[in-house]
């Protein structure tokens, strides 16, 4: 099993629609959870970072997660053609303010925003 | 600018060659990770830095592979013999432990390595 798990895609919507991204994880100590967008041949970008259940909202941009299922989800609403991209999800051992500790991330899910 | 820079961008390389990608991270950041990651994967760990000491290096990390940090500043990534395996986009990462943004790590544009 790998340790963190995202469908490949790609996931193809319409614009305006919402797109919805998923995440699970296998390590139940995982404390901070990251999505970060990658546009081909570029480097990842940090979108929104997420510690606690429940949902975090920035824009158009919602993250959500579960820790008791262990499950990470990212939410884009009134989708653009610029959001097409690969959206990776990251997880780490550390919490808020541990400075880091190494990013295990999935293999990204390919998104296509279509007009 | 004052994100993380990192230098060549590009290097193809033969076969057997040595090659060294330099990594300037966010002034003042304390943690500065090296990545690498292919075509169609997400970016796998190699190893990290708290300041100058090397606290973690993966498995993935060969015995050709050097990476330092000698002045807790900049980084140097090295790869001796270089095998086409050893292909990939290299990069650099900082983050600042101990503060309220301590947990997110900023990315540098990437080091692409060819080997030939």
């Amino acid at each position: 099993q790998k340790e963190v798990e995202q469908n490949s895609g790609p996931l193809s919507v319409p614009e305006g629609a919402i797109a919805s991204l998923n995440c699970t994880y296998s390590d139940r100590v995982s404390q901070s959870f990251f999505w970060y967008r990658q546009y081909s041949g570029k480097s990842p970008e940090l979108i929104m970072s997420i510690y606690s259940n429940g949902d975090k909202e920035d824009g158009r941009f919602t993250a959500q997660l579960n820790k008791a299922s262990q499950y990470v989800s990212l939410l884009i609403r009134d989708s653009q053609p610029s959001d097409s991209a690969t959206y990776l999800c990251a997880v780490s051992k550390d919490g808020v303010t541990g400075g880091g500790n190494k990013l295990t991330f999935g293999t990204g899910t390919q998104l296509k925003v279509e007009l | 600018d004052t994100g993380v820079s990192q230098d060549p961008r590009h290097k193809i390389t033969k076969r057997g060659q040595n090659v060294t990608f330099r990594c300037d991270p966010i002034s003042e950041h304390n943690r500065l990770y090296w990545y690498r990651q292919t075509l169609g994967q997400g970016p796998e760990f190699l190893t990290y830095f708290q300041n100058e000491a090397q606290l973690e290096k993966s498995r993935l990390l060969s015995d050709r592979f050097s990476a330092e940090r000698p002045k807790g500043s900049f980084s140097t990534l090295e790869i001796q013999r270089t095998e086409q395996g050893d292909s990939a986009m290299y990069l650099c990462a900082s983050s600042n432990r101990g503060t309220g943004d301590g947990n997110t790590i900023y990315f540098g544009e990437g080091s692409w390595l060819t080997v030939v």
